[in-house]
């Protein structure tokens, strides 16, 4: 069965810092995987995805993401946080069976 | 470009009263999928359906039913709400299992 872990739940950057959030996936083949983003309040925003190809991913609001088969891990970066991009961030592996959602990674920014 | 449409988006029910949920969208999309978030929880999964006219159960489906009628429509029932059914609830489609998942924005639900 796939599944998929982010070991932090909160964290917490100053803004301009840089950010790296992790997720590990588990999963018999490689997985698409994606990155999505949630504001309070509002549905979920795809920041990016990969599927094959080049590993470092980019996507929209200056975000990143590395997939490193042999660490089983696509982790999400960010080399300058803006106070917008405080949110819950989740890591979604797709595959053949239903879509698996970690609990998320809260993102706190503080001045 | 509506995407996936949720309606409503608020509602309060009183326990033991029922209602549906409809999840729309104009994507032509295979599947469909109604997810609960609450704190501390995360996304689960309640129901999903890889097609018109199928569905199968998710993590969570206790209390819940759901139908696939037409391809653009899913539908999520709570025949006697239960306070612990209160939550926000999301609908999401992809065109298949491996694919980008688009999601609604939301619908709020309160039992009492």
């Amino acid at each position: 069965a796939q599944s998929v872990t982010q070991p932090d739940i909160h964290i917490t950057v100053s803004e301009g810092a840089s950010l790296e959030l992790r997720c590990n996936y588990s999963y018999g083949a490689t997985p698409y995987l994606f990155w999505y983003v949630q504001s309070p309040g509002q549905g979920l925003q795809l920041l990016l995805k990969y599927f094959s190809g080049d590993t470092l991913v980019q996507g929209i609001k200056g975000f990143e993401a590395e997939f490193k088969r042999s660490q089983s891990s696509f982790n999400l970066r960010k080399p300058s946080v803006h106070w917008s991009d405080a949110a819950e961030y989740f890591c979604i592996p797709s595959g053949n069976t239903p879509l698996v959602f970690g609990k998320g990674t809260r993102l706190s920014v503080i001045a | 470009n509506a995407g996936v449409t949720q309606t409503p988006k608020f509602r309060v029910l009183k326990t033991g009263q029922s209602m549906t949920l409809l999840c729309a969208q104009d994507m032509n999309h295979e599947y469909m999928y109604w997810y609960r978030q609450d704190p501390g929880m995360g996304l689960r999964l309640i129901h999903y359906s890889v097609g018109e006219g199928t569905t199968a159960k998710g993590e969570v489906p206790d209390g819940y039913n759901v139908s696939r009628l037409k391809k653009q429509n899913f539908l999520l029932g709570l025949e006697s709400a239960a306070p612990s059914q209160t939550s926000v609830y999301f609908c999401a489609s992809s065109p298949t299992g491996r694919n980008t998942i688009y999601f609604g924005e939301g619908s709020w639900l309160t039992v009492v």
